[in-house]
């Protein structure tokens, strides 16, 4: 069961504009929200997390949203470098605690 | 402080084998979590080990089975491999059973053919 959803495979953005990630979630148990970046050959690296409480956090060029009722977060990097050119994960966990993922959304920034 | 430590890093067996994969956290977490990557599929939650007792299962059959050592090192084994089990498993370790601070390993990739 797909509880975790991210429904574009890919995205495609220019230098320097912005890129918006999004995640579709159904479990109303989930409440602490999570994106990681991931390279080739690589583990997932945490990039910044939420929580339920909040609608908003910012770090640096990169800032989640999170809407509880439609149960939808997003993550905005603005504005957009080639080294952010990655796969992004978006998880989210409950209170019973094992983190849930997408399957992934690979971010190109174009120089 | 040294990372998630997952060896093999690479791993070929064929159909009908078993194999196991070793997961040593970072120092003093003890929380192991194992995923696997497949394309498409994303990160699917294996399960989670905390103190040596399973504490989380996700929706595997029966084929994959974990344990953790008392030194916090985990294990996932998987028998009678099937070509469908070809993906990368990663590791994810964490301090305790909070929201925070997981931090995964580089993955084994294991290819059955």
């Amino acid at each position: 069961d797909q509880q975790v959803k991210q429904n574009s495979p890919s995205l495609s953005v220019q230098e320097g504009r912005i890129s918006i990630l999004n995640c579709d979630y159904t479990n109303s148990m989930f409440d602490y929200f999570l994106w990681y970046k991931k390279y080739p050959a690589e583990g997932p690296t945490f990039l910044i997390s939420i929580s339920s409480i909040k609608d908003k956090n910012e770090d640096g060029r990169f800032t989640v949203f999170l809407n509880k009722s439609a149960k939808h977060l997003s993550l905005h990097i603005v504005p957009s470098q080639p080294g952010d050119s990655a796969v992004y994960f978006c998880a989210a966990l409950s209170d019973n605690n094992d983190m849930r993922f997408g399957a992934g959304t690979r971010l190109t920034v174009k120089p | 402080k040294a990372g998630v430590t997952q060896t093999p890093r690479y791993l070929i067996k064929t159909r009908g084998q078993q194999v196991t994969l070793s997961c040593s956290p970072i120092s003093g977490h003890r929380s192991v979590s194992w995923y696997q990557q497949t394309p498409g599929q994303g990160l699917q939650f294996l399960f989670e080990y905390f103190s040596e007792t399973q504490r989380n299962k996700g929706n595997f059959p029966g084929r994959f089975s974990g344990r953790q050592f008392s030194n916090s090192r985990s294990e996932m084994n998987v028998s009678t491999l099937e070509l469908g089990d070809s993906a990368l498993y990663l590791c994810a370790s964490r301090p305790g059973t909070g929201y925070y601070g997981y931090t995964f390993g580089s993955g084994t990739r294991l290819t059955v053919v």
